[in-house]
C-alpha cells in the first residue's frame, strides 16, 4: 500500500537558519503530493502541493519539488523564523479516485530558537 | 465561525463506555473525513463522506466504529464499548473535492481509562 517516510524529528534551527524536511513516498499510480503544517493549538494547514513530476509547490517562503525519479518531496526553507515552529507533515493523494484520502507521514516536529 | 469545528475538545471516559465526537464543517462543503492521529504518529483515514452517505469506511478498525452525517452537513462519530487502545486524537477535515485539499479541526482528544 501506499506510504510516506519522514525524517524524524525534533529539528532544531536557529532563526535564519536553511531548513530541510526529507520526505519519500511508496505508491502505486502517480500521487499527488502534499505538505501539511500544524502549529501549537491550532487544526492542520494546507502548506503547499505538488499534482506531477518536476512540479514545486510553494508557499511562505516554503518549497518542495516533486521528485518521481527518487519518489521524493523534501521541503526547504532558505530562512527559517521562530514563527515557523510547528510539526510539519508529509502526504500524498492517489489520483484516480475521486476524492481525497490522504496518507501522512509521522509528523516532523521543528523548533526554531531566536 | 468560518472553519471546522470540532466538539468536545477533550473527553476522557471509562473502558466499556459510549462515547459521540461531533464535527461541523465549513459551510458549502460537500466532502467530509474522519481521522485519527496516535502519539507520535500521523493521521490515518477513518472515513469519507461525500453528502449524506459514507463513500469509503475502509478506514474505521472494527464494528465499534460508526459515523453518520444525516443531512449532509454535521457529522459525528460513535464509538461503542470503548478500550484503551482507543485513546487518540480525532480529526475531522471537510472539503470541496478538490484532491488533497482538505481544512482540518482542532480535533477531539479522547481518553480511555
Amino acid at each position: 500500500g501506499d506510504s510516506v517516510t519522514q525524517m524524524e524529528g525534533p529539528v532544531t534551527l536557529s532563526e535564519e537558519a536553511f531548513l530541510t524536511i526529507n520526505c519519500t513516498y511508496t505508491a502505486t499510480g502517480y500521487p499527488s503530493l502534499f505538505w501539511y503544517v500544524q502549529y501549537p493549538g491550532e487544526g492542520l494547514q494546507l502548506l503547499l502541493k505538488a499534482t506531477k513530476a518536476d512540479d514545486k509547490g510553494s508557499n511562505k517562503g516554503f518549497e518542495a519539488t516533486y521528485r518521481k525519479e527518487t519518489t521524493s518531496f523534501h521541503l526547504e526553507k532558505g530562512s527559517v523564523q521562530v514563527s515557523d515552529s510547528a510539526v510539519y507533515f508529509c502526504a500524498l493523494s492517489e489520483k484516480g479516485s475521486g476524492y481525497s484520502t490522504l496518507t501522512f507521514g509521522k509528523g516532523t516536529m521543528l523548533l526554531v530558537s531566536p | 465561525g468560518a472553519g471546522v469545528s470540532q466538539t468536545p475538545s477533550n473527553k476522557v471516559t471509562e473502558k466499556g463506555k459510549y462515547v459521540e465526537l461531533r464535527c461541523d464543517p465549513i459551510s458549502g462543503h460537500t466532502a467530509l473525513y474522519w481521522y485519527r492521529q496516535s502519539l507520535g504518529q500521523g493521521p490515518e483515514f477513518l472515513i469519507y463522506f461525500q453528502g449524506t452517505g459514507a463513500a469509503d469506511d475502509s478506514g474505521l478498525p472494527n464494528d465499534r466504529f460508526f459515523a453518520v452525517r444525516p443531512e449532509g452537513s454535521v457529522s459525528t462519530l460513535k464509538i461503542q464499548r470503548t478500550e484503551r487502545g482507543d485513546s487518540a486524537v480525532y480529526l475531522c477535515a471537510s472539503g470541496t473535492g478538490e484532491a488533497g485539499e482538505l481544512f482540518f479541526g482542532e480535533g477531539s482528544r479522547l481518553t480511555v481509562l
